[in-house]
């Protein structure tokens, strides 16, 4: 089934601790997005890349980095994890600007 | 500063009966917009859509309306179903890649 797969589900990680979200799809999609979605705030953008080899910074982007060395894998690197990381991150993918994204089933981060 | 507002973030309806859930943005660059659906544990799923050519857009029981000088969209479901309890959620772009979310109405459709 085409789509995006995100892991792990879910973690639980220690503060200061490194980790690495994985995404990946295969609709071939140019762009690809992480969000964090938090109670009250809705689905904030975090970084997202147009094409393969380049990346932007969204919304709430510190703490955080991106890589976009394929077409199909996007992960995001949180390099020194804090509580305020606690969080579901969501991957999403589009094919051109202005059109709909397409979403992963997201990863329930817990930093403790 | 929240460039695309739900103001509700809860609303209750009566199976049978129409949800209006709505949507206000202040950049008036905004041309594109999104509705989706989240299910609790799933990732969002995309609803409708609507650009700024257009002031309503229809699909099944979704319809989005769009008044873009008032800088407010609307989407309603008629009629609402269980099925339809979910988190809802409107978002913007000004063309780009990049869409701006919403905070999110939870939808609850009583049996």
């Amino acid at each position: 089934i085409a789509g995006i797969t995100q892991a792990p589900t879910s973690q639980i990680l220690a503060a200061g601790r490194r980790m690495t979200l994985r995404c990946t799809q295969d609709m071939r999609h140019n762009a690809m997005y992480w969000y964090r979605q938090d109670l009250g705030l809705g689905l904030r953008l975090i970084h997202y890349s147009n094409t393969a080899g380049t990346t932007g910074k969204g919304e709430v982007p510190d703490g955080y980095s991106v890589s976009r060395a394929n077409t199909d894998d996007f992960p995001l690197t949180l390099a020194s994890a804090v509580p305020s990381q606690t969080s579901v991150y969501f991957c999403a993918s589009s094919a051109g600007p202005g059109l709909d994204y397409t979403f992963g089933s997201g990863t329930r981060l817990t930093v403790v | 500063d929240q460039q695309v507002k739900q103001n509700s973030p809860s609303l209750s309806v009566q199976e049978g009966r129409i949800s209006i859930l709505n949507c206000d943005y202040t950049n008036s660059m905004f041309d594109y917009f999104l509705w989706y659906k989240k299910y609790p544990a799933e990732g969002p799923t995309f609803l409708i859509s609507i650009s700024s050519i257009k002031d309503k857009n229809e699909d099944g029981r979704f319809t989005v309306f769009l008044n873009k000088s008032a800088k407010h969209l609307s989407l309603h479901i008629v009629p609402s179903q269980p099925g339809d309890s979910a988190v809802y959620f409107c978002a913007a772009s000004s063309g780009t890649y990049k869409y701006i979310f919403g905070t999110g109405t939870r939808l609850k459709v009583l049996a």
